[in-house]
């Protein structure tokens, strides 16, 4: 039962670099989604795609790029780190049935920007 | 704009108790309302999920209502434990393709 799976779980990265945050499924779902977790902010949506080949921004793109080469996989990329991108980023996923089907969420990923 | 408020911030019970969770909404044009729980260090499970229509969904000890009129949900936790200790995040959809939008949650501990 993997569900929702985040590679890696915790990065330390310099100001400039860049680094891929992958986001695996194998429930076949066709919505994928990136949040962003911060304190006081709460959780707010990065980008997300309701299918494969598909990707869409959310509320706070700036600075992100997003793919979905493959149905299961989605990718999100930091061209050059900022220090504001210090974060712990979640993945989701859910099915295309409506929208009444609960999104199931991977573990994280704390990324630290120095 | 949809906001999406629960008050408290953190809440400590002792054990045993029934307890009330809030969450207020400013746009009562929703698709549906879900209740998530976090725990430290991991991602979110979802607990409840209401249906526009729906004004209650039950889950063991979990009640949770919504009145779309007055733009509020509670999530009540009968006899509550150690182990649910946890921040409990409300979210709204406003239909059925767009985007959840999450409170920030109410951190709970339940005292032994």
């Amino acid at each position: 039962n993997a569900g929702v799976t985040q590679t890696p779980k915790f990065r330390v990265l310099k100001t400039g670099q860049s680094m891929t945050l992958l986001c695996a499924q194998d429930m076949n779902h066709e919505y994928m989604y990136w949040y962003r977790q911060d304190p006081g902010m709460g959780l707010r949506l990065i980008h997300y795609s309701v299918g494969e080949g598909t990707t869409a921004k959310g509320e706070v793109p700036d600075g992100y790029n997003v793919s979905r080469l493959k149905k299961q996989n989605f990718l999100l990329g930091l061209e050059s780190a900022a220090p504001s991108q210090t974060s712990v980023y979640f993945c989701a996923s859910s099915p295309r049935t409506g929208g009444n089907q609960p999104q199931h969420f991977g573990d994280g990923t704390r990324l630290s920007i120095l | 704009k949809q906001e999406v408020t629960q008050i408290p911030a953190a809440l400590s019970v002792p054990e045993g108790e029934n307890l009330v969770l809030n969450c207020s909404f400013t746009d009562s044009a929703i698709y549906n309302l879900q209740w998530f729980r976090q725990d430290p260090g991991k991602g979110l499970t979802s607990l409840l999920l209401i249906q526009s229509s729906q004004r209650e969904q039950t889950s063991g000890r979990l009640n949770a209502s919504l009145d779309k009129s007055s733009g509020r949900s509670t999530l009540y936790i009968a006899a509550s434990q150690p182990g649910d200790s946890a921040t409990y995040l409300c979210a709204v959809r406003r239909n059925r393709d767009d985007k959840i939008i999450f409170g920030k949650g109410t951190r709970l501990h339940i005292l032994p």
